[in-house]
């Protein structure tokens, strides 16, 4: 079976300050990894995902994320944000093998400040 | 491009009424569909998924079933809702790669 770990349910950052979300899972295969961006009363949008390759990799809105195998971990970077990332943001893994089911983390709730 | 719609957006229903919730995506064909709820505050929590029409997985038991009547059509329903089944409910459809793509959403209150 497969688990996500975000480890911090909020967190505060000022505008233009860099950010980091983390995010580690555990699981006993192989899998891919993603995350996901929910803005109030939508749905998720995908920001980035690892299927395999460069373990660095870029997605949508100047998010960055390092599949980091050892330390099972997939952390999402923003080096400056803005107001407008402001959002709740989901990590998830899919089992490679097992179909497309997603398995995902409880959240994090960035709140940028002007 | 592929699109996904779900209505209604929003729906207030009593406790013990009916519910049916739909989900349709376009340009695209025999889509892997699912059906997640998201409780305030907690993650997402998969329901149902199905690989092709009439085939329907559950994920947990409960008092919601799904249906796939159509190769892009999934149907979320309940025959007596509880006040715990209030929450987002999300479709979302995945093509042969693992991602999956999030609908917009219906909003559920039961009273």
């Amino acid at each position: 079976a497969q688990s996500v770990t975000q480890l911090d349910s909020q967190v505060p950052v000022f505008e233009e300050a860099p950010v980091e979300l983390r995010c580690n899972y555990s699981s006993s295969v192989s899998v891919y990894l993603f995350w996901y961006v929910q803005y109030p009363n939508q749905g998720l949008q995908l920001l980035l995902k690892y299927l395999s390759g460069s373990t660095l990799v870029k997605g949508i809105n100047g998010f960055e994320a390092e599949f980091n195998k050892s330390q099972t971990s997939f952390h999402l970077r923003k080096p400056s944000v803005h107001i407008s990332d402001t959002a709740e943001y989901f990590c998830a893994v899919s089992p490679r093998g097992y179909g497309n089911k997603l398995v995902f983390g409880a959240g994090t709730i960035l709140r940028v400040k002007s | 491009s592929q699109t996904i719609h779900q209505w209604p957006a929003t729906l207030v229903q009593p406790v013990g009424s009916p519910l049916s919730l739909e989900c349709t995506v376009e340009g695209t064909s025999n889509p892997n569909l699912y059906w997640y709820r998201q409780a305030a505050g907690r993650g997402l929590q998969l329901l149902f998924y199905s690989v092709g029409i009439g085939q329907i997985s559950s994920e947990v038991p409960q008092n919601l079933s799904a249906s796939r009547p159509q190769d892009r059509q999934f149907i979320l329903s309940s025959k007596k809702l509880l006040l715990s089944d209030s929450g987002f409910y999300l479709c979302a459809w995945s093509p042969s790669l693992p991602e999956q793509y999030f609908g917009p959403g219906t909003r559920l209150t039961v009273t």
